[in-house]
Order: C-alpha cells, then sequence, then structure tokens
C-alpha cells in the first residue's frame, strides 16, 4: 500500500534555512504528482508546493517562492522540501502529499517550528 | 484564486442525525476540482470525496457529495461516531490548490 513518511521537521531560528525530506513507497513515484501541504495555527491548510511527475514542472504558493524549493530524486524514491528565509508564520506541521487535482494520500507531517 | 469558505463553522448534532455541510467558493469552479477531507485529532486529513460527487476509496455510503458552480454540500446522511470530527474542501485551479477553513463536527 501507498506509504508516505515525512522528516527533517525541527526548531529553527527565523531566517535559517531546513530541508524536509518524505520517504515514499508502495507505488510508482515518478506517476504522481507529489505536494507538500502545510498546516498553521493562524492559517488552517494550506497547500505549498508541487513536484509534477517527473519533477520538471513545479509550483509554490505565493508567499513562499524564491524561499523554497521543492524537488524529487527517483533513485530512491523521495520528495524535497528545501526552505530558507524562514519565518514566523511558516511554523506548522507539514504533511508530503500524493494526488493530481486532489491529494489521495497523506503522510502523518512533520512540524516545523520557527521562533528565535 | 478561488477562495473558498465553509459553513457553519461547527455543526453539534447526535449520532444518526444528518449532517449537511456547505462549501462556497469566491467564483464559479468545475465540480471535478472540488474534493473533501476529514481530519480528525492527531491525524493527517483524509481524502473522502473528489470531483465533487465521487467517493474515495474506503469512504462509506452514508457521505455524499453534490453541487455546481459557487455551492457545494457534503451530507453525511447518520452520523456514526467515528464521524464526529473537522471536514475541509479543496479546490484546483490554475496550477494553485487551495483549502477552506473547515467545519467541525461535533457530538451534541
Amino acid at each position: 500500500q501507498v506509504h508516505l513518511v515525512e522528516s527533517g521537521g525541527g526548531l529553527v531560528q527565523p531566517g535559517r534555512s531546513l530541508r524536509l525530506s518524505c520517504s515514499a513507497s508502495g507505488f510508482t513515484f515518478n506517476a504522481y504528482g507529489m505536494h507538500w501541504v502545510r498546516q498553521t495555527p493562524g492559517k488552517g491548510l494550506e497547500w505549498v508546493a508541487a513536484s509534477w511527475y517527473d519533477g520538471t514542472n513545479t509550483n509554490y504558493m505565493e508567499s513562499v517562492k524564491g524561499r523554497f524549493t521543492i524537488s524529487r530524486d527517483k533513485s530512491n524514491d523521495t520528495l524535497y522540501l528545501q526552505m530558507s528565509s524562514l519565518r514566523v508564520d511558516d511554523t506548522g506541521v507539514y504533511y508530503c502529499a500524493r494526488g493530481g487535482r486532489h491529494f489521495d494520500n497523506w503522510g502523518h507531517g512533520t512540524l516545523v517550528t520557527v521562533s528565535s | 484564486e478561488v477562495a473558498l469558505t465553509q459553513s457553519p463553522g461547527t455543526l453539534s448534532l447526535s449520532p444518526g442525525e444528518r449532517a449537511t455541510l456547505t462549501c462556497r467558493a469566491s467564483q464559479s469552479v468545475s465540480s471535478n476540482y472540488l474534493a473533501w477531507y476529514q481530519q480528525k485529532p492527531g491525524q493527517a486529513p483524509r481524502l473522502l470525496m473528489y470531483g465533487a460527487s465521487s467517493r474515495a476509496s474506503g469512504t462509506p455510503d452514508r457521505f455524499s457529495g453534490s453541487g455546481s458552480g459557487t455551492d457545494f454540500t457534503l451530507t453525511i446522511s447518520r452520523l456514526e461516531p467515528e464521524d464526529f470530527a473537522v471536514y475541509f474542501c479543496q479546490h484546483y485551479g490554475n496550477s494553485l490548490f487551495t483549502f477552506g477553513p473547515g467545519t467541525k463536527v461535533d457530538i451534541k
């Protein structure tokens, strides 16, 4: 069955960087769009970024453009989110999710706390 | 960008009752791109419905979805104890995804 496991969250100071990983199994990784979705205390569920199929095409929510980079490594079926210039309002649980028009499988999430 | 609102914010009902949740889009959208999720405390969201009215794998048939244009509805015909949770709608369009703020269904 589909299994998505996030890692890499933690406490980080404003302005610093963090990289999240999502290990995928149980399906053909490059046949699906993969996403990062976050859940924050202030704004609820927010889609953050998408990596479409082979990773050539990516999309981002406006507030993370230029700061976050989504990528995937098909050699080990892993999705990444490189986050830089982190802000306090980036704090939340970050989920890895699979899908095209909607998200049919989700990981358990990893908590990112941005605080001084 | 399409904005989604959900009503009511909280719905207090008893097991066995019918629940009707509404999701309203800021502009007309295709029903093909409207989905619903259920989230329980401490868990990730779970896909319930997609294409406004198609049940995802494992979704019981007491859940149904309908709507078009700007107004969409998720109906739970008879609430079971495991249905008390938060429900979110979600839209996809122009390579962007948006979520509604959620409706909490709690036990009266």
